[in-house]
């Protein structure tokens, strides 16, 4: 299967300070990508959609001057937390996707990063 | 709009009995229908999906799972539960094409009693 990759894999950080989350495609190209975030004992929550060199699609809820998204090449995208606070700590899963229309096209996911934000 | 609902947080099955997991959608057009599991501090892998295909669907580690557009449901089995199996499971549904975004269920764990 298709290697996604995710880094940090665990970031500890005091609050107010930005994290940056990387995901790469390791073998495919990404025209879309999906991060989800999940929070303990909750399932994986949709946060937003990018497709690559244009502007992500924010689900309803989510503060997209918060959570910054950059999707700038087809094996590449950032999550940025600015100024993060305790209630954002979760788990952060990226899913890279072909963007092609196929019943046969597999979601793949990262391994995630668990962020703690003390 | 697409959603699913997991019966059960929590399973409890005894090594080598039956494992069943239940997931019930609701989707305005034909779904797309996965189950996932997640063992601990990894991520999601994929057991099986349904795509129109077929309605019994065969999936890794023994899993399989049912279509029934009648009822709605796509529960997740597996003859012989093995310690190995001991993970949370999540039942997902996409719209049309089975690759965009996908919406979760709540999630069940899975714990297996020797």
């Amino acid at each position: 299967g298709a290697v996604v990759s995710q880094h940090p894999s665990r970031v500890i950080c005091k609050s107010g300070t930005s994290v940056k989350i990387e995901c790469r495609s390791l073998d495919f190209q990404a025209t879309t990508m999906f991060w989800y975030r999940q929070f303990p004992k909750q399932s994986l929550m949709l946060m937003a959609t990018s497709n690559e060199g244009s502007k992500a699609t924010y689900e309803q809820g989510v503060e997209k001057d918060k959570f910054l998204i950059n999707h700038a090449s087809l094996t590449l995208s950032t999550l940025t937390v600015a100024s993060a606070h305790p209630e954002d700590s979760s788990f952060y899963i990226c899913s890279p996707n072909t963007g092609q229309a196929s019943a046969k096209e597999t979601q793949y996911f990262g391994p995630g990063t668990r962020l703690l934000v003390l | 709009a697409q959603s699913v609902t997991q019966l059960g947080s929590h399973v409890s099955v005894s090594e080598g009995a039956l494992v069943l997991l239940r997931c019930n959608y609701s989707s305005s057009v034909p779904p797309y229908l996965f189950w996932y599991v997640q063992y601990p501090n990894q991520g999601l892998q994929l057991l099986l999906k349904y795509t129109s295909a077929a309605t019994l669907v065969k999936g890794i580690n023994g899993f399989e799972a049912e279509f029934k557009k009648s009822e709605t449901s796509f529960h997740l089995t597996k003859p012989s539960a093995h310690m190995s199996d001991a993970a949370e499971y999540f039942c997902a549904v996409s719209g049309d094409f089975g690759n965009e975004k996908l919406t979760f269920g709540t999630g069940t764990r899975l714990t297996i009693i020797p």
